[in-house]
């Protein structure tokens, strides 16, 4: 089957890092995504992995192994309008690149 | 400014009846789809589309249907026969081309509920 998990919640003070894990299992793999999503609101795109390693942009930095299942997105200097869901989703490569899968999502707080 | 519009943003059914969420698209792309989100659950794909007068159904099609006459109108139906409708449902797309082709926009969505 195809699954992907990371934690239900993670609570992290402002001004600090957190790192949101997220492990996949999918027949096929063509990269994967990070979202953010404020509640009630759209998701909005924050990061792509396609090749093993780091990718920063900003605040924000996404690692993958696909060796190991593996990603993580780290946030640097957190504040609190970072304080939404984090979702991780994967593309798979045998569905002709249409189909991605959604992590249930990590809903991150942030605590002054 | 382009993008996805999602309507109505609150949507309320009654037992039997049929209703339509609309969903526009200004960004040319080829691509859009439908997800349902529902609480501590990922994005559950319902229908997409690949190009005009052609849809695939995902994960979970029962008792939805959708149409794509125009590319940039991308309607779903929630028919009575989907007995547990209540979510937030989201439409999407994709550029399809360039180094950005499979990163999802998204439009603000549609919370249904039951009456």
């Amino acid at each position: 089957g195809q699954n992907i998990d990371q934690p239900t919640e993670m609570t992290a003070t402002e001004g600090a890092i957190v790192q949101i894990n997220c492990t996949y299992q999918t027949s096929g793999f063509n990269g994967l995504f990070w979202y953010q999503q404020h509640a009630g609101e759209a998701p909005t795109f924050l990061s792509y992995n396609v090749l093993d390693g780091l990718e920063e942009k900003g605040r924000f930095s996404s690692f993958l192994s696909r060796s190991k299942g593996y990603s993580y997105l780290l946030l640097k200097e957190l504040q609190m309008k970072d304080s939404a869901s984090y979702l991780c989703a994967v593309r798979g490569s045998n569905t002709g690149g249409f189909k991605t899968i959604f992590g249930a999502g990590t809903r991150l707080f942030v605590k002054a | 400014d382009g993008g996805i519009t999602q309507s109505p943003k609150y949507l309320f059914r009654k037992e039997g009846q049929n209703v339509t969420l609309s969903c526009e698209q200004n960004l040319n792309h080829d691509a859009m789809y439908w997800y349902r989100q529902d609480p501590g659950q990922g994005l559950r794909l319902i229908y997409y589309s690949q190009i005009v007068n052609d849809f695939q159904k995902g994960d979970i099609a029962e008792g939805y249907s959708v149409s794509r006459e125009k590319k940039e109108s991308f309607p779903l139906t929630v028919t009575s026969a989907q007995k547990n409708p209540t979510a937030f449902y989201l439409c999407a797309s994709t550029p399809g081309t360039g180094i950005a082709k499979n990163i999802q926009y998204f439009g603000a969505g549609t919370r249904l509920s039951v009456l």
